[in-house]
């Protein structure tokens, strides 16, 4: 159990809809990340957050969004759902605000699926 | 274009020999490597790592090796156990504010 929760672990919904993915990070880590696993693909980086600020951006759509409330969970917001969309989305935590340094702790992961 | 590429998508390995999983990346920027374990149903988790100022990094069972010059890292297992049966991601990362970057994954499976 690394420390990091996701929900919900499973989702399909349908093209044109809008989904939010939740994300509690480890207890004391500031820093969390959104990862996207499409079929065959790598972990695309998409954003990361520390202590609420953006710190940096990856090859995330304008359809998608995301923040990092007062309490460090995070949210990801995917709009205007295409079948494209439909992958594993991973959060991750780490207590660096440097997202190039030190390990990541992934939760278990929020699959996607769009009809 | 593929900054880290795992240029094999699975690997068979007998219980007890040598599993050797591959990576190659383009950026030599890059100056720190991790290797993530991922089974299925689950997140990856964080395996072993090599900063560049290393040739070699030693955790039990699994040694990543790092040629600077060829671009080039790779992991061993020795000797490889059925529990070792994962999806292998590699990961690099450089100076400043750039997150990791994985490659798309080695599934090893390790036969009794």
């Amino acid at each position: 159990d690394s420390g990091v929760t996701q929900t919900p672990k499973h989702l399909i919904t349908a093209t044109g809809q809008r989904v939010t993915l939740r994300c509690s990070p480890r207890s004391g880590d500031l820093s969390v990340y959104w990862y996207q696993q499409s079929l065959d693909q790598g972990l695309q980086f998409l954003i990361q957050y520390y202590n609420g600020e953006e710190r940096a951006k990856g090859n995330i759509l304008e359809r998608f969004s995301a923040q990092q409330f007062p309490d460090l969970h995070s949210e990801l917001n995917l709009s205007s759902l295409e079948l494209g969309d439909s992958a594993l989305y991973f959060c991750a935590s780490s207590p660096s605000e440097r997202p190039n340094t030190g390990e990541l702790f992934f939760g278990e992961g929020s699959r996607l699926t769009v009809l | 274009d593929q900054q880290v590429k795992q240029n094999s998508p699975s690997l068979s390995v007998q219980e007890g020999r040598i599993s050797i999983l591959n990576c190659d990346y383009t950026n030599s920027m890059f100056d720190y490597f991790l290797w993530y374990k991922k089974y299925p149903a689950e997140g990856p988790t964080f395996l072993i790592s090599i900063s560049s100022i290393k040739d070699k990094n030693e955790d039990g069972r699994f040694t990543v090796f790092l040629n600077k010059s060829a671009k080039h890292l790779s992991l061993h297992i020795v000797p490889s156990q059925p529990g070792d049966s994962a999806v292998y991601f590699c990961a690099a990362s450089g100076l400043g504010n750039t997150p990791l970057v994985f490659g798309k994954g080695t599934r090893l499976s390790v036969i009794a």
